[in-house]
């Protein structure tokens, strides 16, 4: 099946520092997606993403659509503790089915 | 308020016993799924329904089984046969309308532990 390859797999960062993360695949998305997870939750929608070269901002998040459709990427400015968590990206081709990436956690020191 | 429920949170089980995992949404989405997540790990597929009355394998539908009878509700029974079924099982659901507020939205998850 389709595969997401997420990075990195994890962060150690200082209160305040910018993150960066992304997903590549071999395959064409026509849509993509970032989620957070806290523990012993649900992952929750952050950014939708659905054109080929969007960017779009949440907040202190901004997520870009790679212009070949292969890849995406979250951006996390001035970060602060309650950023902690996995951050999913996760994929669609068609119909309704999502592939996810491995998850990236994200551990911030204040 | 709108929503998707999972329960119960936590299931403890014996082995060789099946247990059933519930999940209802009142979204009015079309489309459910149920996901399994193992420590460390990203989210895998089991099964997902498109439409009531209909539902497709995912990649990891082996031992596990579904019914969606009603729009509302997609239950999740793991079989005996699901040969490590100790994991963290999230249910989600859609409707396709490429709006955020209509993807994949997850409950809260049922943490089940076979002993």
């Amino acid at each position: 099946g389709q595969q997401l390859n997420q990075s990195p797999q994890s962060m150690f960062i200082q209160e305040g520092e910018d993150v960066s993360m992304n997903c590549t695949s071999s395959s064409i998305f026509n849509t993509w997606l970032w989620y957070k997870q806290e523990p012993g939750e649900g992952p929750v929608l952050l950014i939708a993403l659905y054109k080929a070269g969007e960017l779009t901002s949440n907040g202190r998040l901004t997520a870009q659509f790679g212009i070949t459709r292969k890849d995406s990427f979250l951006n996390i400015s001035a970060s602060i503790p309650s950023d902690v968590g996995i951050y999913f990206c996760a994929g669609r081709t068609s119909g309704s089915r999502l592939t996810f990436g491995e998850g990236t956690q994200l551990t911030v020191n204040p | 308020d709108g929503g998707i429920t999972q329960s119960p949170k936590y299931l403890f089980r014996k082995e060789g016993q099946n247990v059933t995992l519930s999940c209802e949404q009142n979204l009015n989405h079309d489309a459910m799924y149920w996901y399994r997540q193992d420590p460390g790990q990203g989210l895998r597929l089991i099964y997902y329904s498109q439409i009531v009355n209909d539902f497709q394998k995912g990649d990891i539908a082996e031992g596990y089984s579904v019914s969606r009878e009603k729009k509302e509700s997609f239950p999740l029974t793991v079989t005996s046969a699901q040969k490590n079924p100790t994991a963290f099982y999230l249910c989600a659901s859609s409707t396709d309308s490429r709006r955020p507020d209509t993807e994949a939205f997850f409950g809260q998850g049922t943490r089940l532990t076979v002993v």
